[in-house]
């Protein structure tokens, strides 16, 4: 079946970026995702990226994708303690999504 | 609309137990799908609805599980003779599929059901 892994720990000082990615298995995905999950929460959808583009900025966010390596990776400028949570990104395959493990993102002062 | 709504929150039950968990999506979305999420894991698709219709259900669904959603509108997930494995988060989300672009295909998730089976 269809595959997404990231990696399950980062952890940056407050203020640099922190750059979290994915690799994905799944040759024909039109939408990649990425969700945000706060302890306790649900997910929480933060951006997108349609397979045929291969960046998309969106304020603090820059999603890139490298459709060739089935890559994708956010970014995120001037992290902040704030952004502390799980990231998971998700590939949109057969009408549903699949997800990573999700990578967890410590921000330290 | 308040966004997608799961009762209950935390559920506590003893093993063999029966438990029924509901999720009311946003009211203008046609689709609504469940996922389950361990600790320390990504969520697992179980299965989803398009309208009433049951279009797909996870070889992770086992007998033991059944999910409806009568009208449409709101979807009950059934657990029975719970299993000290099934303790988990159950997590409902809904979304549209009458209007095309990557955000509308894009889920709105509820806050979960937390089952612990003791």
């Amino acid at each position: 079946g269809e595959d997404v892994e990231q990696s399950l720990f980062l952890s940056v000082r407050e203020g640099d970026s922190s750059v979290i990615n994915c690799t994905y298995t799944d040759s024909s995905s039109t939408y990649l995702y990425w969700y945000k999950q706060e302890p306790g929460a649900g997910l929480q959808l933060l951006t997108y990226i349609f397979s045929n583009m291969d960046m998309k900025q969106d304020q603090r966010l820059t999603v890139l994708l490298n459709k060739k390596d089935k890559h994708l990776s956010l970014r995120i400028a001037d992290t902040q303690t704030g952004d502390s949570a799980i990231y998971f990104c998700a590939d949109y395959n057969t009408d549903k999504l699949i997800f990573g493990t999700g990578t967890r993102l410590q921000v330290f002062p | 609309d308040t966004g997608v709504s799961q009762n209950p929150r935390h559920k506590i039950t003893k093993r063999g137990q029966n438990v029924t968990f509901r999720c009311d999506p946003i009211s203008e979305h046609n689709r609504l799908y469940w996922y389950r999420q361990t600790l320390g894991q990504g969520p697992e698709f179980l299965t989803y609805f398009q309208n009433e219709a049951q279009l797909e259900k996870s070889r992770l669904l086992s007998d033991r599980f059944s999910a409806e959603r009568p009208k449409g509108s709101f979807s009950t997930l059934e657990i029975q003779r719970t299993e000290q494995g099934d303790s988990a988060m159950y997590l409902c989300a809904s979304s549209s599929s009458l209007r095309a672009g990557a955000k509308d295909y894009g889920y709105t998730f509820g806050s979960g059901t937390r089952l612990t089976v003791v």
